[in-house]
C-alpha cells in the first residue's frame, strides 16, 4: 500500500520557468515531509523539508507547500535550471515512528535549456 | 566531513546465496536506516538502527536482517537470495533518530541476483 504517491513519473520544463512537482499522501498521522533530489549513480540528496505546523517553507529557488486538508504537498522550483534535472522524491514520516520515512516513487524532472 | 559510504558499490549473486552490505555513516551520526529502491516502487524502508538497537522495521521478510556496531557502522544481510531482491540498497544516516533530523544517503549498493 503506497502511502505516499507521486502520480507524475516525469516532467519537462523550459529553463527559467517554474517547475511544480506534486505529492499526495494518505496517512493523516504524517507530520513531517521532505523532498530529495537524486542524480543517477548517486544516493538521494536532501533538498527541503516542512513540518505539519507550517504550510510553506522556502529555501532559495525551492519552496515547498503543504495542504494538510488535501493531504498534498508540492515543490516549486523557480527559476528552473538545467542542473535541476534529476529525479525528485517526496517522503513523509510520523513523529511517533522515528526515522521510518515513506517515499514516493519519484518524478523525473528535465529542464530544457 | 566525509559522507555516507557504502561497500561494495556493485554486487552480483546467484539465487539462494546470501549477501552482506556495509554502511559507514557520517562521523558523529548514530542513526542508520536502510532502504531498498526498485523501479516503480520508490524507496522502501527496511530498518533503522540507533545505538546498536533496531528501532524500526519495515515490511520485509525475515531474510532481511541488519545490525549496528558500537562505532555506528551498520551491515545488512539478505539470506536465500531471490531474483526479486535485485535492487539498489541505500543507507542513510542522521545525527539522531526522530523526524526533525534530515537523513543523508550514501551512493547505494547495486545488487543483481541471477
Amino acid at each position: 500500500d503506497q502511502q505516499v504517491k507521486q502520480n507524475s513519473p516525469s516532467l519537462s520544463v523550459q529553463e527559467g520557468r517554474i517547475s511544480i512537482l506534486n505529492c499526495d499522501y494518505t496517512n493523516s498521522m504524517f507530520d513531517y515531509f521532505l523532498w530529495y533530489k537524486k542524480y543517477p549513480a548517486e544516493g538521494p540528496t536532501f533538498l527541503i523539508s516542512i513540518s505539519s505546523i507550517k504550510d510553506k517553507n522556502e529555501d532559495g529557488r525551492f519552496t515547498v507547500f503543504l495542504n494538510k486538508s488535501a493531504k498534498h504537498l508540492s515543490l516549486h522550483i523557480v527559476p528552473s535550471q538545467p542542473g535541476d534535472s534529476a529525479v525528485y522524491f517526496c517522503a513523509a514520516s510520523s513523529s511517533n515512528t522515528g526515522n521510518q520515512f515513506y517515499f514516493g516513487t519519484g518524478t523525473s524532472l528535465t529542464v530544457i535549456p | 566531513k566525509a559522507g555516507v559510504t557504502q561497500t561494495p558499490r556493485y554486487l552480483i549473486k546467484t539465487r539462494g546465496q546470501q549477501v552482506t552490505l556495509s554502511c559507514s555513516p557520517i562521523s558523529g551520526h548514530r542513526s542508520v536506516s536502510w532502504y531498498q529502491q526498485t523501479p516503480g516502487q520508490g524507496l522502501q524502508f527496511l530498518f533503522e538502527y540507533f545505538s546498536e538497537t533496531q528501532r524500526n522495521k519495515g515490511n520485509f521478510p525475515g531474510r532481511f536482517s541488519g545490525r549496528q556496531f558500537s562505532n555506528s557502522r551498520s551491515e545488512m544481510n539478505v539470506s536465500t537470495l531471490e531474483l526479486g531482491d535485485s535492487a539498489l540498497y541505500l543507507c542513510a544516516s542522521s545525527s539522531s533518530p526522530g523526524t526533525t533530523y534530515e537523513q543523508y544517503f550514501g551512493p547505494g549498493t547495486r545488487l543483481t541476483v541471477t
